[in-house]
């Protein structure tokens, strides 16, 4: 059954270090997302991404962060400056169609940062 | 705005036990999509299930079983006979006109053997 894929698994960072989460959506789907975890928390919404376009963004998305899709396969999630509030486990998730259909997630990048 | 309620924050019940989890909901969308997500300890978000707002019908599938009421915005899971490893954090989550899922702040289900 096709998956979700992320890379790394954990990633350990200085704070002010930049950090690109990587993932690989399954492979008919058209929209994208990442989602965050704060440990023992909710997940929470980031980006929205369709068309090479962000389709929505959440507050916490702010200039430090960024995505892209660098070729037909990937969806990058760039921080550019971490703080130490950025540690966080980062879902990357993928649909069919846009967001009212079923999400499906990744195993998650466990991101710490120091 | 949407937002997704779960009251309970922890559960634990003995093995063979059913246990319901409960989900209230607040939207203004007239479609809208409730999904549960299973949370195992490994960490991964695990899709459990989808409901549209305009199918009702309940369902049941092995020993699980969804009971959606529109009238009190309610969409709630319960587990029959309950294993170890049902053991996770179960997320509520709601999906309207945009393109983001908000989710509830999950319960954890411990199942003791």
């Amino acid at each position: 059954e096709p998956e979700v894929t992320q890379t790394p698994s954990h990633q350990v960072t200085q704070m002010g270090q930049e950090v690109i989460l990587r993932c690989v959506p399954i492979s008919n789907h058209l929209y994208f997302y990442w989602y965050r975890q704060i440990l023992g928390q909710k997940v929470e919404f980031l980006v929205s991404f369709y068309n090479n376009e962000i389709s929505e963004k959440s507050e916490i998305f702010d200039d430090q962060f960024s995505v892209e899709r660098p070729d037909g396969s990937n969806f990058t999630l760039k921080i550019r400056s971490t703080k130490l509030e950025d540690s966080a486990m980062y879902f990357c998730a993928s649909s069919e169609w846009e967001g009212k259909e079923t999400q499906y997630f990744g195993p998650g990048t466990r991101l710490l940062v120091l | 705005a949407q937002k997704v309620t779960q009251a309970q924050t922890e559960i634990s019940v003995v093995e063979k036990e059913d246990v319901t989890l409960d989900c209230v909901y607040e939207t203004r969308d007239t479609t809208y999509y409730l999904f549960w997500y299973k949370q195992p300890p490994s960490g991964e978000l695990v899709f459990l299930i989808r409901r549209n707002s305009f199918d009702e019908q309940n369902e049941i599938s092995g020993r699980y079983s969804w009971n959606f009421q529109k009238s009190t915005s309610s969409f709630n899971f319960t587990i029959t006979a309950s294993q170890v490893v049902d053991s996770a954090v179960y997320f509520c989550a709601l999906g309207g006109s945009n393109y983001k899922l908000t989710f509830g702040k999950g319960t954890l289900l411990t199942v003791n053997p």
